[in-house]
């Protein structure tokens, strides 16, 4: 089946800093999201991002569909950033496959 | 707009009881998926309905079921629950671009 795998697993960073989470998938995709879990376990959407690059604010996404991998950049990060990322993955029906998602601790 | 809604937010029930859970889709949406999130397997998905139909199924055993009735609403049913039920169930809504929008959640505990 489709493999998703999520780098780095945790990732603990100074309040600032810059950051770069990475997810590579196993096969086309026509849908890949990026979530962020928040402490009361609701998934927040980020991007709905199959292909190309977007941006919000300080967070940016790139995903190359055909090297089957996406990137979530987190810039000048701030301590409300902590949580777990997760990517998803999906082709052809609503079925969505996660990853195992990233840990992000900013500290103060 | 309204977000994706989901009742009860938590659950405590007991070995062999069964549950129902409910979630309310973001009007207009017409696709609800259901998704486990235990601390050993992850997020997985349950199953999918559209239209009151059930498009896909994921890897749980017949105790899991649910349903669409016509406003799009969707309920999951597990019978016989077991200690491994417990978990966080979040349902997603999504219109046609495949986009999935996700519920807040119903955190699940069998004693």
């Amino acid at each position: 089946g489709i493999q998703v795998e999520q780098s780095p697993p945790d990732l603990i960073l100074q309040e600032g800093a810059n950051s770069t989470l990475r997810c590579n998938f196993s096969d086309s995709v026509n849908n890949l999201q990026w979530f962020h879990q928040n402490p009361w376990g609701q998934l927040i959407n980020l991007f709905y991002i199959p292909s190309g690059t977007k941006q919000n604010g300080r967070l940016s996404a790139t995903t190359v569909a055909t090297e089957r991998y996406s990137l979530l950049y987190i810039s000048s990060s701030q301590t409300t950033d902590s949580g777990v990322y997760f990517c998803a993955w999906g082709f052809g029906n609503e079925k969505l496959t996660f990853g195992t998602g990233t840990r992000l601790t900013i500290i103060p | 707009k309204a977000g994706v809604t989901q009742t009860p937010r938590y659950l405590i029930k007991t070995r062999g009881q069964q549950v129902t859970l409910s979630c309310s889709p973001i009007s207009g949406h017409r696709s609800v998926s259901w998704y486990q999130q235990t601390p050993g397997q992850g997020l997985q998905f349950l199953f999918e309905y559209f239209s009151e139909t059930q498009r896909n199924k994921g890897n749980f055993p017949g105790r899991f079921s649910g349903r669409q009735f016509s406003n799009s609403r969707s309920e999951m049913n597990v019978s016989t629950l077991e200690l491994g039920d417990s978990a966080l169930y979040l349902c997603a809504s999504s219109l046609t671009t495949n986009e999935q929008f996700f519920g807040p959640g119903t955190r699940l505990t069998v004693l």
